[in-house]
């Protein structure tokens, strides 16, 4: 079961920040969390993760509470060929070393001109 | 370097058939993942594979069986295609299964 609460659906001016929220409450101490997104047909595409500091790379930013029970990554221009469906994702750890993604519904952001 | 490369990617079967999917993982990467993609379903685990072992399993009938070889290349096998296993599969490489994931652009499979 997917462990991350996701809007369906969001808008974003061209040239604006889009700001995706996630949910999940329920994540443990060492899970991280990972967002991917996925461009229609296409392999999803990493994009950014973290454990609980706020992090930044040349994709995107993410920010983590405090309570680490929700996130939220932030495109902070973007274009056209941002838009796709964005997954967050908690790191599952199954059996030690052996991990899996389990990717929920996802955020399809709309970006327009 | 090179992505992970999956083959074939457009492949039509018929009801009853058996399929083969391929997929080569960025070099040196030893973890390679399967998921499937429906409509319906979304994104859904199949199995990992880690030094020609298979660590990790998600819930698919057994007809869904995979392997690696030594050079980490994986295949995954469907047997007796059902309508439903329509879908675009989607393999995955990481260093360790630890770490990062790559994806591949998937195979999209369409039984008739």
């Amino acid at each position: 079961d997917a462990k991350t609460t996701q809007p369906t659906s969001m808008d974003c001016a061209e040239g604006r920040a889009a700001n995706l929220p996630c949910n999940h409450s329920t994540i443990s101490g060492n899970e991280y969390v990972y967002w991917y997104r996925q461009i229609h047909s296409q392999g999803p595409q990493y994009i950014i993760h973290g454990l609980k500091n706020n992090e930044t790379n040349e994709m995107a930013s993410l920010i983590i509470t405090e309570d680490r029970k929700s996130s939220t990554l932030i495109l902070p221009h973007a274009t056209l060929r941002d838009t796709a469906v964005y997954y967050c994702i908690v790191r599952v750890v199954v059996g030690g070393a052996t991990n899996k993604l389990i990717f929920g519904t996802g955020t399809l952001l709309a970006v327009q001109p | 370097k090179a992505g992970v490369t999956q083959t074939p990617r457009y492949l039509i079967k018929t009801r009853g058939q058996q399929v083969t999917l391929s997929c080569s993982p960025i070099s040196g990467h030893r973890s390679v993942s399967w998921y499937q993609q429906t409509p319906g379903q979304g994104l859904q685990f199949l199995f990992e594979y880690f030094s020609e072992t298979q660590r990790n399993k998600g819930n698919f009938p057994g007809r869904f069986s995979g392997r690696q070889f030594s050079n980490s290349r994986s295949e995954m096998n469907v047997s007796t295609l059902e309508l439903g296993d329509s879908a675009l599969y989607l393999c995955a490489s990481s260093l360790t299964g630890g770490d990062g994931y790559t994806f591949g652009s998937g195979t999209r499979l369409t039984v008739v």
